[in-house]
């Protein structure tokens, strides 16, 4: 089944423990993306990736790090969590190419820092 | 300014009767592609319906269809005999760009509650 796999689903943690969500895809896409949802902001990128070694920064990329050494993962790192970082994640992929081609999400990961 | 514009934060209907979901975009791309995306109570985020820019014709998906209004910029959703289980938040985004630009700019959302 194509899908793309998002873990922990659910995390607690506290402010400056450094924590990693992991983002897998299986559909060999090329390309990748977080987003984060705020009340009243809907999604914002925040960093994106179109290829392997190929990272650029989204709309909010403060606090926030990624990486992507294998294709079909996406990790997003969050070095030293602040409360601010408090929020609803998910990640993203698609194949690339033509603008009809929609993004598959991730179930998202639900994030407090407390 | 604002690149996806979705007005209503909320809105209530009843059972049966047809929705429509408004959305307005800004963009100086010829080529962009506009997409709606539905988030029920679980979270996750679900793919209903997409226009492009150069379609003709209006997109529709079962009971899903998208006013496509080019010279007025709006890509509003219809919902044609709703259901309990139409409810949810709905996002509209926007894709611009041919090739490379992958990225989605989303509208603040508007929280459908179908009465029965």
């Amino acid at each position: 089944e194509a899908q793309v796999t998002q873990n922990p689903r659910y995390l607690i943690t506290v402010t400056g423990k450094k924590l990693t969500v992991t983002c897998s895809q299986n559909m060999n896409h090329e390309y990748m993306s977080w987003y984060r949802q705020d009340p009243g902001l809907g999604l914002r990128q925040i960093y994106y990736s179109m290829n392997v070694e190929v990272t650029d920064k989204g709309d909010v990329p403060e606090g926030y790090k990624v990486s992507r050494k294998e294709k079909r993962n996406f990790p997003l790192i969050l070095e030293s969590p602040s409360p601010n970082q408090t929020s609803l994640y998910f990640c993203a992929s698609s194949s690339g190419g033509e603008v009809q081609e929609t993004q598959y999400f991730g179930p998202g990961t639900r994030l407090l820092v407390l | 300014a604002q690149k996806i514009t979705q007005t209503q934060p909320g809105m209530f209907v009843q059972e049966k009767e047809a929705v429509t979901l408004d959305c307005t975009y800004d963009t100086s791309d010829p080529s962009y592609g506009l997409f709606w995306y539905k988030q029920p109570s679980s979270g996750e985020m679900i793919f209903l319906i997409y226009q492009g820019s150069y379609d003709q014709q209006n997109a529709t998906e079962g009971r899903y269809s998208l006013n496509f209004q080019k010279a007025r910029k709006s890509a509003n959703l219809v919902i044609s005999a709703s259901q309990l289980g139409d409810s949810a938040m709905y996002f509209c985004a926007m894709r611009e760009g041919d090739f490379g630009n992958e990225k989605l700019t989303f509208g603040t959302g508007t929280r459908l509650t179908i009465i029965p």
